[in-house]
């Protein structure tokens, strides 16, 4: 069965300060897709990221990257120099292909706050 | 970007009443639509999978007799909650997936807020 794991359910960082959010998934498919959303507080779903399964290169895209790790069923995403602007609920998602295509496995999602 | 819109944004509702929720891709034609429902504090959970000019496939637990959906176009899906009891209290939000080559993107609407009370 699918499934993804956001152990960390708050983390409070100071600004500037680098944060990474963590996120491990389950899946028996070999083809399968990973997410990130940003959840601000006024609740519309902001997409950071796509990776599918063959693709295990690592991802930089301005202060956010992102480590994709089969070995570990891992797909973390970290914030460099975090500003009080990424304050917000991170979700981490896990889709898979075939007759699934398109439905998104959400994990529990990671509240991060970041104070000025 | 795809842009995916929903109305209304926010809804209050007696209970016993109905309440329809829809959600329309504006820019390009959706043959899969999908209905989350969130909880304050929770994650997303998907209630069900919406394809174009067949019934929805609903997830384990969600009743589709309360939970009406109807995708009656390539562009509009519609949520009506039959019923509505306080605990139908949430956030719902709708994605769209574009059809053809570009994989299993997908693209979320803005979310309706429905109180029930």
């Amino acid at each position: 069965a699918q499934k993804v794991t956001q152990a960390q359910t708050e983390i409070s960082v100071v600004e500037k300060e680098d944060v990474t959010l963590d996120c491990v998934y389950e899946t028996r498919d070999t083809t399968y897709y990973l997410f990130w959303y940003k959840q601000p507080p006024s609740g519309e779903l902001v997409f950071l990221i796509r990776r599918n399964s063959f693709d295990e290169q690592n991802e930089i895209s301005g202060r956010y990257s992102w480590n994709f790790q089969k070995s570990t069923s891992s797909f973390n995403f970290t914030i460099t120099a975090s500003q009080v602007v990424d304050s917000a609920v991170y979700f981490c998602a896990l889709s898979e292909a075939g007759n699934q295509g398109g439905k998104l496995i959400f994990g529990q999602g990671t509240e991060l706050s970041v104070k000025p | 970007g795809a842009v995916v819109s929903q109305h209304p944004s926010r809804v209050i509702c007696k209970s016993g009443t109905s309440v329809k929720i829809e959600c329309r891709s504006l820019d390009f034609q959706a043959t899969t639509m999908f209905w989350y429902r969130q909880f304050p504090k929770q994650s997303l959970m998907l209630m069900a999978t919406s394809n174009e000019g067949s019934k929805a496939t609903y997830e384990q637990g969600v009743e589709k007799d309360k939970f009406l959906i109807n995708h009656a176009s390539l562009t509009l899906s519609t949520l009506t909650v039959t019923s509505a009891h306080p605990e139908d209290s949430s956030f719902y939000i709708c994605s769209a997936r574009r059809g053809g080559g570009r994989g299993y993107e997908q693209y979320f609407g803005p979310g309706t807020r429905l109180t029930v009370t």
